[in-house]
């Protein structure tokens, strides 16, 4: 296992338009945490998985912004109708449940919206 | 509630200097982790902590449980290191934005 990959690296997109993040945990985590990170400040939470099921959403997300994570595997993050504000880093991590748990994180999306 | 606090918020420093880079949280925790990230660049994570003391290279993180604090050290500073560094605690209870907890970061800036 290659640890926690994110797809793709970077995305430049232009108003208006839909994008989709994919987040590839490592294979045995079934906890999945989705991140934004806006430019000098730390990761905000946006919501996060345990296995197939959505446990919490920030009020960050709105209504544009939907995630998946079907078969409780990889999770998608998809934003629809992209305005400028939505640029930023989107972090996605992972880890398992239990005593000495850790998190594993993947590199992220950074998305330009233009 | 969990959280993490992480200070300074801005830190500039003269190449050579010693850096400290403090973050406290809340309640029990499983893991610590500090994380590093270049201007433009992914998140690359340092070290993951569950008690004591750990170093690679000029980087050195410390955890002491008891008082619920971490700190990450870098000896003789380069502008190099310039970059933003996170804590994320991993709490043993999830609350409302579950169990893994950012703080807001430190910047970073080492001046030749």
């Amino acid at each position: 296992d290659t640890g926690v990959s994110q797809d793709p690296r970077h995305k430049i997109t232009k108003r208006g338009q839909n994008v989709t993040f994919r987040c590839d945990p490592i294979s045995e985590h079934n906890r999945l945490y989705w991140y934004r990170q806006t430019l000098g400040q730390g990761p905000e939470f946006l919501t996060y998985f345990q296995n197939e099921a959505q446990l919490e959403k920030s009020r960050l997300l709105s209504d544009r912004f939907s995630a998946e994570r079907p078969k409780g595997s990889f999770s998608t993050l998809e934003i629809q109708r992209t305005e400028q504000g939505d640029s930023a880093m989107y972090l996605c991590a992972s880890s398992s449940t239990g005593v000495g748990t850790e998190a594993f994180f993947g590199q992220g999306t950074r998305l330009t919206v233009v | 509630k969990n959280e993490v606090e992480q200070s300074p918020q801005n830190l500039t420093a003269q190449e050579g200097e010693f850096i400290t880079i403090n973050c406290s949280y809340s309640v029990g925790i499983s893991a610590l982790h500090w994380l590093q990230q270049h201007p433009g660049g992914g998140i690359v994570s340092l070290f993951m902590l569950s008690s004591g003391k750990k170093k690679h290279g000029r980087l050195i993180a410390t955890i002491n449980i008891q008082e619920k604090h971490s700190s990450l050290h870098i000896t003789a500073s380069h502008p190099r290191d310039s970059a933003v560094y996170i804590c994320a605690a991993m709490f043993y209870y999830g609350g409302s934005q579950g169990n893994l907890i950012f703080g807001k970061g430190t910047k970073l800036s080492v001046k030749p």
